[in-house]
């Protein structure tokens, strides 16, 4: 089974709201990613969890949070968001491969969540 | 730096014919190269990768890659196309990054296959 579950699949907040997204896996993989995919463009790298620890932040914004309470569940958190974080957020996951290996490991993506800034 | 490179941003076959999606790649150290495909308002789906040993790699759906590295390409290839494989295909190298265990993801622009029944 190769499959990362996102929730919810749609969603559209104003500015001053506060949401989460949900991502969960039962691969047993202990490395978790976000990604931001604008239309037509290819997926952007935003963080990276292994063993459940924050390794990789890529420059994110403040306003987007990550927590990675166990391992196989990983959240976005949002708040303050702007019209230009509509987007469809990814999330992905891999084993953490051996030691000094975890590139060459496969990266499974969830369907995604689309969401919608007003 | 290290890229990937999709030189085509559409690709249009007839359905049966064969369909070739190009890229290619400039990274230091062993290429890690990957394909996914992605239909509208969807994931991602994971199609083959290419980590060492033969060069062709044989991966989901029928599709099928080789690996050059003297033209260092990864073109993703599939005999006879179908009406249903119409969408978006992103080839990847996997980098590792910050002295970790972990590898990055490296995304192509992507291509759009059409297939025309």
């Amino acid at each position: 089974d190769t499959e990362v579950t996102q929730t919810p699949k749609h969603l559209v907040m104003g500015m001053t709201n506060k949401k989460s997204l949900k991502c969960e896996q039962h691969m047993g993989h202990r490395a978790m990613y976000w990604y931001k995919q604008k239309a037509k463009k290819p997926p952007e790298l935003m963080f990276v969890y292994s063993y459940e620890k924050l390794s990789i932040n890529e420059s994110v914004p403040s306003r987007f949070s990550p927590e990675c309470p166990n391992s196989s569940l990983l959240n976005l958190h949002l708040h303050a968001l702007q019209p230009e974080d509509s987007a469809l957020y990814l999330c992905a996951s891999s084993h953490p491969g051996l030691a000094g290996e975890g590139e060459k490991d496969t990266q499974y993506f969830g369907p995604g969540t689309r969401l919608t800034v007003l | 730096a290290q890229s990937v490179a999709q030189p085509e941003d559409q690709v249009k076959v007839a359905e049966g014919n064969p369909l070739t999606v190009k890229c290619t790649y400039s990274v230091s150290g062993n290429p890690y190269l990957f394909w996914y495909v992605q239909y509208p308002n969807r994931g991602l789906q994971f199609l083959l990768k290419y980590i060492t040993g033969d060069n062709l790699v044989k991966g989901s759906y029928g599709f099928e890659a080789e690996f050059n590295k003297s033209q260092t390409s990864f073109h993703l290839k599939k005999p006879s196309a179908l009406v249903s494989d119409s969408a978006l295909y992103f080839c990847a190298v996997r980098v590792k990054i910050y002295g970790g265990s972990q590898g990055n993801l490296i995304f192509g622009k992507g291509t759009k296959l059409s297939v025309k029944p």
